[in-house]
């Protein structure tokens, strides 16, 4: 069975560009979660999609964060513009939606560069 | 505030010996469950172990084993007979049973010597 799949694994971009990451969950999981994870630091939630609805985006910040599921399947994180904060590692995780709690299986993630 | 808490940064064992990673939390929830994730230099999460709140026994998998002491709430994991392979970063998360929010410590890095 495939695992979570996650691109670009590394990107570096200037302040105030554009930047989208892309996640394709585990066949037949219907939950979906974008983390960020500071350097030293434990992820943090950023949105929760069950099937194509973000049931819990409380932590990301609308004004330059965005993200989609279209389809309920693969999913879109998208950053405009980027800040120098922005540079971290974002992982996508999955899991199958039918049992509390969860178990989440991780991407590998993409570290984004923020110059 | 729901928090996790893992008071050693660092910690190093020499290989085939036993290392104990600390872990608290804080939570006002009484259902929730509780996780040891581990992260390899690749940086793919995978669970390590988990324990329901509600079991007294503490949770066992092969090498990996917790000491879950609810009234505490501490949830230490201790690994066994170390190998090269163990070395990693190691969170300890909760979930608790309204949400599906995983709220993550900052983490324990593990140097396992050969």
């Amino acid at each position: 069975e495939a695992g979570v799949v996650q691109s670009p694994r590394y990107k570096i971009i200037e302040k105030k560009q554009p930047v989208a990451f892309w996640c394709n969950p585990i066949s037949g999981h219907n939950t979906l979660y974008w983390y960020l994870q500071n350097l030293g630091q434990g992820p943090e939630l950023l949105i929760r999609y069950e099937n194509e609805e973000a049931v819990d985006d409380s932590q990301l910040p609308k004004d330059r964060f965005s993200a989609e599921r279209l389809k309920g399947v693969d999913s879109t994180l998208k950053i405009q513009p980027a800040e120098l904060g922005d540079s971290a590692v974002y992982l996508c995780a999955s899991s199958r939606g039918d049992r509390v709690p969860d178990t989440q299986y991780f991407g590998p993630g993409t570290r984004l560069t923020v110059l | 505030a729901q928090t996790v808490t893992q008071s050693q940064p660092e910690m190093s064992v020499q290989e085939a010996e036993t290392v104990t990673l600390s872990c608290t939390y804080d939570t006002s929830e009484s259902d929730y469950y509780l996780f040891w994730y581990k992260q390899p230099p690749s940086r793919q999460m995978i669970l390590v172990i988990r324990q329901e709140a509600y079991k007294q026994q503490n949770a066992t998998e092969n090498r990996f084993s917790v000491n879950f002491q609810k009234a505490a709430k501490s949830f230490s994991l201790k690994i066994s007979d170390s190998q090269l392979g163990d070395a990693a970063m190691y969170f300890c998360a909760y979930v608790t049973q309204g949400a599906q929010k995983l709220v993550f410590g900052q983490g324990t890095r593990l140097t396992i010597n050969p």
